[in-house]
């Protein structure tokens, strides 16, 4: 049931940087709701990682930033660890369904 | 800081209902904030399954919302999810998240696995 449709994969070497987009519509991105990223780790729950489109809660390292444009957001990760190895997810307000809605997920390898 | 502990049977059979509590310790069940639910299932994304305010309120996910109840328990600082006729599609891992003005989750529990078979 996902409305916000993210690239399966990205990888890049140590170091690189790498950018995950998230496209939705006029019911969520497009209509002004903004937009939230979470990291999964293997095996662990969803943690929050951006949130307000570009806010770094206390702990998250600035390697990590995020933007919103019209109907789709980014999410930036310079400086890639090997530690960054993880699922993404983004995650808005659907105005139609009235509800939460995720992104479909990506899985960042460290190659 | 507020932490989130998911306790529930992790098999249930088809037809039967799922149900979950979450523990709330570090704060408040009646703050200013709502209480949801989130599911997952094996190998897949995130769902949103529905949400509640401590006052009772509570807002569901429409393609759930005929078999999920949401409810609040303040003497215990907990909340409860119960999934009726379940299927397989059902099995996940079932986490609990507290509800952020600016409509984010944060903090998450842990997460519990649900299976559904026979």
């Amino acid at each position: 049931q996902s409305v916000l449709t993210q690239p399966p994969s990205v990888s890049g070497a140590p170091g690189q940087r790498v950018t995950i987009s998230c496209t939705g519509s006029s019911s969520n991105i497009g209509a002004a709701y903004d937009v939230h990223w979470y990291q999964q780790l293997p095996g662990t729950a969803p943690k929050l990682l951006i949130y307000g489109n570009s806010n770094r809660p206390s702990g998250v390292p600035d390697r990590f930033s995020g933007s919103k444009s019209g109907t789709s957001a980014s999410l930036a990760i310079t400086g890639l660890q090997a530690e960054d190895e993880a699922d993404y997810y983004c995650q808005s307000y659907d105005s139609s369904l009235s509800g939460y809605v995720f992104g479909t997920g990506t899985k960042v390898t460290v190659l | 800081q507020v932490q989130l502990q998911e306790s529930g049977p992790g098999l249930v059979k088809p037809s039967g209902t799922l149900s979950l509590t979450c523990a709330v310790s570090g704060g408040s069940i009646s703050s200013s904030n709502w209480w949801s639910w989130v599911r997952q299932p094996p190998g897949k994304g995130l769902e949103w399954i529905g949400e509640i305010y401590h006052s009772g309120s509570t807002n569901y996910n429409p393609s759930l919302k005929s078999r999920v109840t949401i409810s609040v328990d303040k003497s215990k600082n907990q909340f409860s999810l119960k999934l009726s006729s379940v299927t397989a599609a059902d099995t996940a891992v079932y986490y609990c998240a507290r509800w952020e003005t600016g409509n984010w989750f944060d903090p998450w529990g842990q997460g519990t696995p649900v299976t559904v078979s026979s």
